[in-house]
């Protein structure tokens, strides 16, 4: 069974870089079985996918965020990354690290792992 | 973009009732459709994928139907634990990207 964990600060400054890292346990970030995402919540409110990641490093990203995202991956580590610039107080929410499994039956991926979240709160 | 509207927002009921929540799409999704649960204080976590297909563990008083647009999450008869909120979550081809309805909260 799968297991991520998110580690990372609590507070940002408004413009500063986000780096969040997801440490994977219980199998390997190589598996093709799996994509590797991240996905926030504000207080309060919906689910919002941020980006996501596979093998090899090809990302995919929403298109909301207009190029702040960077995503990438470290096999030695069993880890996955995420560092968002410019951030704003809009900014402001639960991140979660996700793994997204593949499913024969029609090819796509759905979040069935998910870490327990962090919360960055955007502040001077 | 696609726009996914659940409704009702909030659906009041009481334990053994039947739960019947509605996810729309604002253009055809094909069958990738899920449904997730999220409980207070936690993570959410995945019932339904490709529509009507129950993830692993998941008790069979949860159902999935619909096509093309419209999308129904049954819960046959609401145990306890079932209060939370529910979301619906679709995947676009191409450029590849999800987006999540706005959730639908069941409440005692």
């Amino acid at each position: 069974q799968l297991q991520l964990h998110e580690s990372g600060p609590g507070l940002v400054k408004p413009s500063e870089t986000l780096s969040l890292t997801c440490t994977v346990s219980g199998g390997s970030i190589n598996n093709n079985s799996y994509h590797w995402g991240w996905i926030r919540q504000s207080p309060g409110k919906g689910l919002e996918w941020i980006g996501s990641i596979y093998h090899g490093g090809s990302t995919y990203d929403s298109p909301s965020l207009k190029g702040r995202l960077t995503t990438s991956i470290d096999t030695s580590k069993n880890q996955f990354s995420l560092r968002l610039s410019s951030m704003t107080a809009a900014d402001t929410a639960v991140y979660y690290c996700v793994g997204l499994s593949y499913y024969d039956s029609s090819g796509y991926y759905y979040f069935d792992y998910w870490g327990q979240g962090t919360l960055v709160t955007v502040s001077s | 973009e696609v726009v996914l509207t659940q409704s009702p927002v909030t659906l009041s009921l009481s334990p053994g009732e039947r739960a019947t929540l509605s996810c729309r799409a604002s253009q055809s999704v094909g069958d990738s459709l899920g449904w997730y649960q999220q409980k207070p204080g936690q993570s959410p976590r995945l019932l339904i994928h490709d529509v009507s297909k129950r993830a692993t563990g998941i008790p069979a008083r949860f159902s999935g139907s619909g096509s093309g647009t419209d999308f129904t999450l049954t819960i046959s008869s609401v145990e306890p634990e079932d209060f939370a909120l529910y979301y619906c979550q679709q995947r676009t081809g191409w450029p590849r990207s999800y987006t999540f309805g706005q959730g639908t909260k069941l409440e005692i």
